[in-house]
């Protein structure tokens, strides 16, 4: 089957630390990737993706690589801001992209 | 350009009544995805609609729920004799035609069963 698993939550981090968010798939196909970021409530954005094998998506400093020989799409990003503090998605699409499935979501604190 | 709305944003219901949710996607979008996230868990599908039309619903229970996406007026998800069970956040997202990849997501409803 087709499904999403991410790295369990919280994340706490002081300001201007490293990030990684561990996020693996399984897919009957051959999958576009997506991370999306929920902000205290707002709805889900898209924040990056990628479509094919080797593809860094990146957006707002924060980067990840889809990694089909391991079937991983990790979210990192170098120096982490208090704003940063969200629940990150992890998701993947097949075909015609009308069916999202999602991971449980990650939460992320970003402590001053 | 406002963003995909959803209303409710919190709705409580006994067990036994009906919820409805509303949704309108952003202005120019023609096609609504509802999605279900129960308690510790991610999203999942529900129903892909367009206008007067259902293109997918392999996601929804095959009793008591139902959805529509009316040619004038927001998506409507029904839910009949609701149960503890259907507990959860319900979203809304839209795309624009021709980018399906590009789903906008509402804030979602957050509808308790008591």
């Amino acid at each position: 089957g087709n499904s999403v698993t991410q790295m369990e939550g919280p994340v706490t981090l002081s300001e201007e630390a490293f990030l990684t968010i561990n996020c693996t798939y399984t897919a009957t196909g051959y999958p576009s990737l997506f991370w999306y970021v929920q902000y205290p409530g707002e709805g889900l954005q898209l924040l990056l993706k990628a479509t094919k094998a080797d593809d860094k998506g990146s957006n707002k400093g924060f980067e990840a690589t889809y990694r089909k020989e391991t079937t991983s799409f990790h979210l990192e990003k170098g120096s982490v801001q208090v704003s940063d503090s969200a629940v990150y998605f992890c998701a993947l699409s097949l075909y015609n992209f009308n069916k999202f499935y999602f991971g449980s979501g990650t939460k992320l604190n970003v402590k001053p | 350009n406002a963003g995909v709305m959803q209303n409710p944003r919190h709705l409580v219901r006994r067990r036994g009544q009906e919820a409805r949710l509303r949704c309108s996607p952003m202005k120019g979008h023609s096609h609504v995805y509802w999605y279900r996230q129960l308690p510790e868990e991610g999203l999942k599908f529900m129903v892909y609609l367009q206008k007067e039309n259902i293109i997918d619903e392999s996601g929804m229970p095959k009793e008591r729920f139902s959805a529509e996406f009316p040619k004038e007026g927001p998506s409507i998800l029904r839910i009949q004799q609701v149960v503890r069970g259907d507990s959860a956040a319900y979203f809304c997202a839209s795309s624009p035609e021709g980018r399906p990849y590009e789903q906008y997501f509402g804030p979602g409803t957050r509808l308790t069963v008591t």
